[in-house]
């Protein structure tokens, strides 16, 4: 049973332009909602996370909207470079520290 | 910085071997993981542990086991390799957020 759902699996945006990532899950217990960058040939790297208490957080080009009611939150790219062109995982955390339920990952390919 | 270090990127291993992956990290953390991820499935997890020789199971654990004897190592056994364990093997540490290793590509053959 997959806890998270992440879409879509892949995306290709041109330089410039908008990525836009969405995650969903069921559990509300979960309290902690980070996003993993990976890059080929290297482990996934925390880009941005938020908790509930807050609907938006931005770092950067990169923002997190966190819609609590709705039990959903995305991941905004904006002006995506081709520097940005990998893997994106939302995930979820519980009461348990540190145990991640991760969605299935979102391949992500800016071209020029 | 940071590090989580796992001890081979590559490993061909035949069916029915024995496996261990090795996993170290060197920020005294004490929850542990053990992930595999293949495509289009994202990240499963394996076991965890929260303390030296303790383990829980995660999502995935049937044919794999663990061992914790240190702090700072974490170690993944495939007690009887099988091609369907074919897969990046991922080890994260974590404290505040999670720190992964760069991934161990096991080929069971």
């Amino acid at each position: 049973q997959q806890q998270v759902k992440q879409s879509p699996q892949s995306l290709i945006v041109q330089k410039g332009g908008i990525s836009i990532i969405n995650c969903a899950y069921e559990n509300t217990a979960f309290d902690y909602f980070p996003w993993y960058q990976q890059f080929p040939g290297k482990g996934p790297a925390l880009l941005i996370a938020i908790r509930p208490d807050v609907s938006e957080k931005k770092e950067g080009r990169f923002t997190i909207s966190f819609n609590k009611s709705a039990k959903q939150f995305s991941l905004h790219i904006m002006d995506s470079q081709p520097g940005d062109s990998a893997t994106y995982f939302c995930a979820a955390e519980g009461s348990t520290l540190g145990r991640l339920y991760f969605g299935r990952g979102t391949q992500l390919t800016v071209w020029p | 910085d940071v590090k989580v270090t796992q001890s081979s990127r590559y490993l061909v291993k035949r069916t029915g071997e024995k496996v261990f992956l090795e996993c170290v990290q060197d920020m005294d953390h004490e929850n542990m993981f053990w992930y595999r991820q293949d495509p289009g499935l994202g990240l499963r997890l394996i076991y965890f542990s929260y303390d030296v020789k303790m383990k829980e199971k995660g999502d995935i654990p049937e044919g794999y086991s663990v061992s914790r004897e240190k702090k700072e190592r974490f170690s993944l056994i495939l007690e009887s390799a099988s091609t369907n364990q074919t897969s990046m093997y991922l080890c994260a540490s974590h404290h505040t957020e999670a720190f992964f290793g760069q991934g161990t590509r096991l080929t069971v053959v």
